[in-house]
């Protein structure tokens, strides 16, 4: 099974700040890895779908970066309404697996 | 307008069963992977078990192998999960998604306790 490590656990960050969340995967996993943001009491929503493309309606200040093991989701200027909590997740192979989680809070 | 709706979650005795369904509208689902993915109370995502769009492939996480079966009516627009055998690791809030998770629906309860 392949294993996503997902780092930071939290962090703390200003309205402004340029932040950097990254999965690890065990194994190559092409670009098969979405990056899903969770609010408190939501259904988790997808950010981000093969590794880069920017899902509809998502603001640009997100991206995805990586292919093969190494994975990055990057907020460009932290917003109010981006303090959730970030997952990735792969989908190379089955069993499908999510990181761990990075819940983003604020400074 | 996608819509993934769940039901079927309710408090279980350990060693019990429980059926949860999704039903799904707005698109064709004969089209798409689709899987189950759960929350335990304050924890993160897990994703439980996946089915491919004719029913040809099923896939369990190894936490619930043997216990849950993924099944699809496309016919009926639904998707479904069973689960056996019920643990108290097993309480969480189950989410039905869409291929690789661009549409979620907003969960059916499980909650295993004697």
């Amino acid at each position: 099974d392949i294993q996503m490590t997902q780092s930071p656990s939290s962090l703390s960050a200003s309205v402004g700040d340029r932040v950097t969340i990254t999965c690890r995967a065990s194994q190559g996993i092409r670009n098969d890895l979405g990056w899903f943001q969770q609010k408190p009491g939501k259904a988790p929503k997808r950010l981000i779908y093969f590794a880069s493309s920017l899902q509809s309606g998502v603001p640009s200040r997100f991206s995805g970066s990586g292919s093969g093991t190494e994975f990055t989701l990057t907020i460009s200027s932290l917003q109010p309404e981006d303090f959730a909590t970030y997952y990735c997740l792969q989908h190379n192979s089955f069993p499908w697996t999510f990181g761990q989680g990075t819940k983003v809070e604020i400074k | 307008e996608v819509q993934l709706l769940e039901s079927g979650g309710a408090l279980v005795q350990p060693g019990g069963s429980l059926r949860l369904s999704c039903a799904a509208s707005g698109f064709t689902l004969s089209s798409y992977i689709m899987n189950w993915v759960r929350q335990a109370p304050g924890k993160g995502l897990e994703w439980v078990s996946g089915i491919s769009a004719d029913s040809g492939g099923t896939y369990h996480a190894d936490s619930v192998k043997g216990r849950f079966t993924i099944s699809r009516d496309n016919s009926k627009n639904m998707l479904f999960l069973q689960i056996s055998d019920l643990r108290d690791e097993d309480t969480a809030l189950y989410y039905c998604a869409r291929g690789r998770g661009g549409y979620w629906g907003q969960g059916t309860l499980v909650t295993v306790s004697s």
